[in-house]
């Protein structure tokens, strides 16, 4: 199975800040890796699929990049809903699937 | 406008089986994957459970592989997943959501709330 490594693990930052999240797959997994946002008591929300294709009406502060086993997640100017808990998402193997375990962006 | 809307979560004791439903609509449902994913409280996502859109190709997490069985319904534009078995860490709010481009899951449900505990 594939696993998927996410850094950190939470991270402090204030309005207005560049931030940057890492995923690191166990294998290549080429571009199949998509990225969420989840803020407490809601469901997950898709934010990037396939690296980096911006899923419909997220904002364009987000922005998603790599191939292979080494993806980031960068967010370019942090506003204050963007405060939340992100995950990757693995998609290589059909129907096959795993998360990485979560980032939780704190505000400072 | 797409929906997809969890019933069936509720307490049940260790070892009880349990059957929870989504029920989806807005879009052209028996094209589509479904996933079963689900959060511990506190904790991160896992994926549970997947089944293709026609039905015919399943998977299933480790940790539930041999307990729980997705199936779905194009008739009903359902999808289910029926739990035996059931543990301690098997609590949990359970997701539907259907999977889009490069399965990225682009619509979730609002979750159901599976309580194991004697």
């Amino acid at each position: 199975d594939i696993q998927m490594t996410q850094s950190p693990s939470s991270l402090s930052a204030s309005v207005g800040d560049r931030v940057t999240i890492t995923c690191r797959a166990s294998q290549s997994i080429s571009s199949y890796l998509n990225w969420y946002q989840q803020k407490p008591g809601k469901a997950p929300k898709l934010l990037i699929y396939a690296a980096s294709t911006l899923q419909g009406g997220v904002p364009s502060r987000f922005s998603g990049s790599g191939s292979g086993t080494d993806f980031t997640l960068s967010i370019s100017s942090l506003q204050p809903e963007d405060f939340a808990t992100y995950y990757c998402q693995e998609s290589y193997s059909t129907l096959m699937y795993t998360f990485g375990q979560g980032t939780k962006l704190e505000i400072k | 406008e797409v929906q997809l809307l969890e019933s069936g979560g509720t307490w049940i004791q260790p070892g009880g089986s349990l059957s929870l439903s989504c029920a989806a609509s807005g879009f052209n449902f028996n094209n589509y994957a479904m996933s079963w994913v689900r959060q511990a409280p506190g904790k991160g996502l896992e994926w549970a459970s997947s089944i293709s859109g026609s039905g015919a190709s399943t998977y299933y997490a480790a940790s539930v592989k041999g307990r729980f069985t997705i199936s779905r319904d194009n008739s009903k534009n359902t999808v289910h997943l029926q739990m035996h078995s059931l543990r301690a860490e098997d609590t949990a709010i359970y997701y539907c959501a259907k999977l889009g481009s490069m399965a990225g899951a682009d619509y979730w449900g609002q979750g159901t709330l599976v309580t194991v505990s004697s």
